[in-house]
């Protein structure tokens, strides 16, 4: 079956880090970019973070550029967001989603879409 | 930064109704537009993409249509699991894919 698990969230203070965790199988993880899209309590969902299958190529939002970095190990088939200087704002429940690649005679071009999502850890940051 | 919008914000339908929900990028994307449901406390579900392709597994009473800026996710019957919240998604400034805000389909 293939499946995203994330962990590693919990309650953090203002200005603190935290280091999230996206466990990956039944499929090969190397073959696809994967992103982290967050929601913040009742509201809609944000893209965080990209990296590219091989890990070369990393992307963030502005509202969090300078502050997280986005990880992956192929050999442990495990992505990674680190979190810093977190804000008020940062408090949210955090996906890591799978994106296929995929040829699209009909465009004709490469086309991008999230098909497996993990169920999601939640971010709170309170004093 | 291409901007998504959707409308109506929220709805309220009957079982068995047909419901539409539009979606509109700040800028042409082509094709490049994705539908995804979500359930409260679940993980969004992949419905659409490229507009109007169903993903496998995705009951045919969703579709999807539109080109360029304008863009609608349709359900031909209203059904009890349908009941959710429905966002459109921009893929063609990849790898930054912008969600729409969302569109809150309830019961009447």
């Amino acid at each position: 079956e293939v499946q995203l698990v994330e962990s590693g969230g919990g309650l953090v203070q203002p200005g603190g880090s935290l280091r999230l965790s996206c466990a990956a199988s039944g499929f090969t993880f190397s073959s696809y970019a994967m992103h982290w899209v967050r929601q913040a309590p009742g509201k809609g969902l944000e893209y965080v973070s990209a990296i590219s299958s091989n890990g070369g190529s990393t992307y963030y939002a502005n509202s969090v550029k300078g502050r997280f970095t986005i990880s992956r190990d192929n050999s442990k088939n495990t992505l990674y967001l680190q979190m810093g200087s977190l804000r008020a704002e940062d408090m949210a429940v955090y996906y890591c989603a799978r994106v296929v690649e995929q040829w699209l005679v009909r465009l004709p071009s490469y086309y991008y879409y999230m098909d497996v999502w993990g169920k999601g850890t939640t971010v709170t940051v309170s004093s | 930064d291409i901007q998504m919008t959707q409308s109506p914000s929220s709805l309220s339908a009957s079982v068995g109704d047909r419901v539409t929900i539009t979606c509109r990028a700040s800028q042409s994307i082509s094709s490049y537009l994705n539908w995804y449901q979500q359930k409260p406390g679940k993980a969004p579900k992949l419905l659409i993409y490229a507009a109007s392709s169903l993903q496998s597994g995705v009951p045919s009473r969703f579709s999807g249509s539109g080109s360029g800026t304008d863009f609608t996710l349709t359900i031909s019957s209203l059904q009890p699991e349908d009941f959710a919240t429905y966002y459109c998604q921009q893929s063609y400034s990849t790898p930054i894919f912008t969600f729409g805000p969302g569109t809150k389909v309830d019961i009447k």
